[in-house]
């Protein structure tokens, strides 16, 4: 029969374009932030952190935004590249002593060349 | 190469049987983490150990066991096997016992197959 499997959110860009990823959060405790890529076959890789003290930090091509007041994430990646193409994972942790880390559903960036 | 390394790549069993999955964290790295990653679940927590220490536990069912050796390595055992656990078995590393504020190394997983 037909599996059911987790119908990730979908992004499409094209090469050379922009993208931008988002992610929520419910956590209110959550001080610390990360974005993960995940390639087809392979583990998460991390991208980029940001810490709660801060609205934004870049990296190289790529930018996260917070706002803690929506609790909202977002990953810009600039000048997208085939490579690029993987499922993004946003997670979220509290430093109350418990370090576990959520992770999001993911996005899965499709970049068309 | 994230310097995490697991075994075995694949795995294919049966239900009602037991595995057991091992993961080496990167040379210096104390933390280990185990996650589970499923078609309907997507990345889910298990449990992390810090030199030897059962340090944290997220959605880890009591079939499952977990524990970390004097050498820094893990194993993740699975008893009485069912369908639903068909899932990536990843294992990750950081070098602290913050799971937040040290970043995590993920190995490149399990593939555990219940038939």
């Amino acid at each position: 029969g037909e599996s059911v499997g987790l119908h990730l959110p979908t992004l499409s860009v094209q090469e050379g374009d922009n993208s931008i990823i988002n992610c929520a959060y419910s956590n209110s405790a959550s001080d610390y932030f990360i974005w993960y890529k995940q390639e087809s076959g392979k583990g998460p890789q991390f991208i980029i952190d940001i810490r709660s003290n801060m609205d934004k930090r870049q990296g190289q091509r790529v930018t996260v935004l917070l706002n803690k007041t929506v609790k909202h994430l977002s990953l810009q990646i600039a000048a997208t590249q085939p490579g690029d193409s993987a499922v993004y994972f946003c997670a979220d942790s509290d430093s109350g002593g418990y370090q576990k880390v959520t992770f999001g559903i993911g996005t899965k960036l499709q970049v068309i060349p | 190469d994230s310097g995490v390394t697991q075994t075995p790549k694949h795995l294919i069993t049966a239900t009602g049987q037991r595995v057991t999955l091992r993961c080496s964290p990167r040379s210096g790295d104390l933390s280990v983490y185990w996650y589970q990653q499923s078609l309907d679940q997507g990345l889910q927590f298990l449990i992390q150990y810090y030199n030897g220490e059962e340090r944290a536990k997220g959605n880890i069912l009591e079939r499952f066991s977990a524990q970390q050796f004097p050498d820094l390595h893990s194993e993740l055992n699975l008893s009485s096997l069912e369908l639903g656990d068909s899932a990536l078995y990843f294992c990750a590393s950081s070098v602290g016992l913050g799971g937040g504020y040290n970043e995590q190394f993920f190995g490149p997983g399990t593939r555990l197959t219940v038939l």
